[in-house]
């Protein structure tokens, strides 16, 4: 069955220093999420991404965050400046459709700022 | 504020019981709804989506809506010691595009 790929799989990383989490999602599909779940607490979203731009952010996607699909297959999220409080579970989700299409997860990428 | 409400529990059940698990939505005009299962440390896990009004049954799942009541529920028939996980509700509402998720219920079925 096909799988959204995460790499890599924790990732730690000094205050202020940048990161870049990458996710290949699955091949036929074309919506992207990232979402981040700080440990004990809820899923949360993040950002969407559709055709090559991003389609809906939440208040947490500030201008520290961006993403990018570089290529056909990959799709990052970057954190320029990182802070104590960016360490969580990073989930990407890719789907075929917006809303009767179900997004299946990744892996995810656990990120530790110290 | 979309709000996504689950017990948090944990639910305990025995061995081969039915667990029923259950969650209520604030936005009335939301169209998707799906149930993941998260085990300790790893990502959602997609159980089951329903989107219209009534039961729907995969195995020994079966996802309820009902929209009037802004209620969703899943019942996990014959339950076994591996559906030990926690089980997340998510809602897409009705204007926006990604999901919203609930607290989650941990469950644990003792054998």
């Amino acid at each position: 069955e096909p799988e959204v790929t995460q790499t890599p799989s924790h990732q730690v990383t000094q205050m202020g220093q940048e990161v870049i989490l990458r996710c290949v999602p699955i091949s036929n599909h074309l919506y992207f999420y990232w979402y981040r779940q700080i440990l004990g607490q809820k899923v949360e979203f993040l950002v969407s991404f559709y055709n090559n731009e991003i389609s809906e952010k939440s208040e947490i996607f500030d201008d520290q965050f961006s993403v990018e699909r570089p290529d056909g297959s990959n799709f990052t999220l970057k954190i320029r400046s990182t802070k104590l409080e960016d360490s969580a579970m990073y989930f990407c989700a890719s789907s075929d459709g917006w809303r009767n299409q179900p997004q299946h997860f990744g892996d995810g990428t656990r990120l530790s700022i110290l | 504020q979309k709000e996504v409400e689950q017990n948090s529990g944990p639910l305990s059940v025995p061995e081969g019981a039915i667990a029923s698990l259950n969650c209520t939505y604030s936005d009335r005009g939301s169209q998707s709804f799906f149930w993941y299962r998260q085990y300790s440390g790893k990502s959602p896990e997609l159980i089951m989506s329903i989107y219209s009004n009534g039961d729907k049954e995969d195995g020994r799942f079966t996802a309820q809506l009902n929209k009037a009541s802004q209620y969703v529920s899943l019942l996990i028939r014959d339950s076994q010691p591996s559906d030990s996980a926690t089980y997340l509700c998510a809602v897409i509402g009705g204007s926006a595009r990604q999901l919203t998720f609930g607290s989650g219920t941990q469950l644990t079925v003792l054998p």
